[in-house]
């Protein structure tokens, strides 16, 4: 299975300022078809995850453009231009270019 | 709306069974796969399996091979999650998910069911 390695974990950012995940995966996630099918979800508390980032770096119906992703081949980074009380929340990596997809550990986006 | 709304909490004992609906709204069933992922309580996302709603095939993470069984019924856009054998290691958030072959990506999610499993 494809290991999807977060960093960092948690990350405390002041309202305003930026932020940004790093996630790195164990093998090449571009696909036999091109394309890499690497996604970005949030997950506010007591919620279920919401679809940010699909193929590296588009953004989903409805997400503003405060977020986004970036990479290739195995490292890829979300970036949250400026940090707002609303993206308080735990965020995923995830890869769907190999049986079984897999998730990053998640990284935890707190206000200081 | 498009959506997917899923059945309500169940607490079972060890060694029952669960089965938990997932109902589409707002599409068409037949047209997406329906994923299913776990979450237990603090920890992060674990992948369960996918079903092809029109063709009912299925393929599941190996380490729950045997003991989960997806369905479905197109008549009600109602997908199904079968676990048994159920241990305590199984308490968790379940949530059923719709794949966008577009998107390559889960752009859908239920809002969970909560399995709890104790004696």
């Amino acid at each position: 299975d494809i290991v999807m390695t977060q960093t960092p974990l948690s990350s405390p950012v002041t309202l305003g300022q930026p932020a940004s995940i790093s996630c790195r995966s164990s093998q090449s996630l571009v696909h036999s078809d091109g394309n890499t099918y690497l996604s970005w979800l949030q997950q506010r508390p007591g919620q279920p995850p919401r679809l940010l980032i699909y193929k590296i770096s588009n953004r989903f119906s409805g997400v503003p453009d405060r977020f986004s992703g970036s990479g290739a081949g195995t490292d890829f980074t979300l970036k949250i231009s400026r940090v707002e009380a609303e993206d308080v929340g735990v965020y995923y990596c995830m890869q769907a270019t190999q049986f079984p997809q897999t998730f990053g550990q998640g990284t935890k986006v707190e206000i200081k | 709306q498009v959506q997917l709304v899923q059945s309500g909490a169940e607490v079972k004992k060890p060694g029952a069974s669960v089965k938990v609906s997932c109902k589409a709204s707002g599409y068409t069933f037949t047209s997406y796969d329906i994923n299913w992922v776990r979450q237990a309580t603090g920890q992060g996302l674990e992948w369960m399996g996918w079903m092809n709603p029109n063709s009912g095939n299925t393929g599941y993470a190996q380490k729950f091979q045997g003991r989960v069984t997806m369905t479905r019924n197109t008549s009600i856009s109602t997908a199904y999650m079968e676990l048994s054998s159920l241990r305590s290691e199984d308490t968790a958030v379940y949530y059923c998910a719709r794949v966008s072959v577009s998107v390559g990506a889960f752009d859908i999610w239920g809002q969970g069911t909560m399995v709890t499993v104790s004696s």
